[in-house]
């Protein structure tokens, strides 16, 4: 099936600094991801989606100068956490499709803003 | 109009027995309904899926039963397990449109030995 890598599992990082978090599919060619949060039992919160070679659309309320997202490749998609803070504390899972098959997530990444 | 709205919120059930886990839409343009499951710490995985034409879908132990007509659509898991304790999402989203994915509020399984 297909598999969408998300590195790193777990990141740790001080207030004010930036955090790059990789989503990769590799076994397909993603045509469209997405990426998500999502804060302790609650659902996937979409955060914006990006297709290859485009600029990313944000969704109503998610600030696109602190989550800066490309889309290089076709196979890789990138979220950077800018200027962390402690609030910006989450789980974040990147989703990845092309125009035929359903959407694949990756195993999300913990980032924790001391 | 984006809505899907997912019941019952948690869900207690005895080894062996039914899980149903149900939700609601009300874009009739959506034509893709899968169902994820996800464990603590882990992404959300693809169980099952089903499209409008269809009313029921069977994988293993798991069905999707769809109503078009009513904008419903749930998950059967038979024989529930042990190790089927889980949140379970249910999602609706349609092959236009940049294939936004709307996701149910999800449902928390626990399978008791």
């Amino acid at each position: 099936g297909a598999v969408v890598s998300q590195h790193p599992s777990r990141v740790i990082c001080k207030s004010g600094t930036s955090v790059k978090i990789e989503c990769r599919s590799l076994d397909f060619q993603a045509t469209t991801m997405f990426w998500y949060r999502q804060f302790p039992k609650q659902s996937l919160m979409l955060m914006a989606t990006s297709n290859e070679g485009s600029k990313a659309t944000y969704e109503q309320g998610v600030e696109k100068d602190k989550f800066l997202i490309n889309h290089a490749s076709l196979t890789l998609s990138t979220l950077t956490v800018t200027s962390a803070h402690p609030e910006d504390s989450s789980f974040y899972i990147c989703s990845a499709r092309d125009r035929l098959s359903p959407l694949h997530f990756g195993n999300g990444t913990r980032l924790t803003v001391t | 109009q984006q809505q899907v709205k997912q019941s019952p919120q948690s869900l207690i059930v005895q080894k062996g027995g039914i899980s149903i886990i149900n939700c609601a839409y009300e874009n009739t343009a959506f034509d893709y309904f899968p169902w994820y499951q996800q464990f603590p710490g882990k992404g959300p995985a693809l169980l099952i899926a089903i499209r409008p034409d269809v009313s029921e879908k069977k994988e293993g132990r798991f069905t999707i039963s769809f109503n078009k007509s009513a904008k419903q659509f749930s998950l059967h898991i038979m024989d529930s397990q042990p190790g089927d304790s889980a949140t379970y999402f249910c999602a609706a989203s349609k092959n236009t449109g940049g294939f936004k994915t709307i996701f149910g509020a999800g449902t928390r399984l626990f399978v008791k030995a």
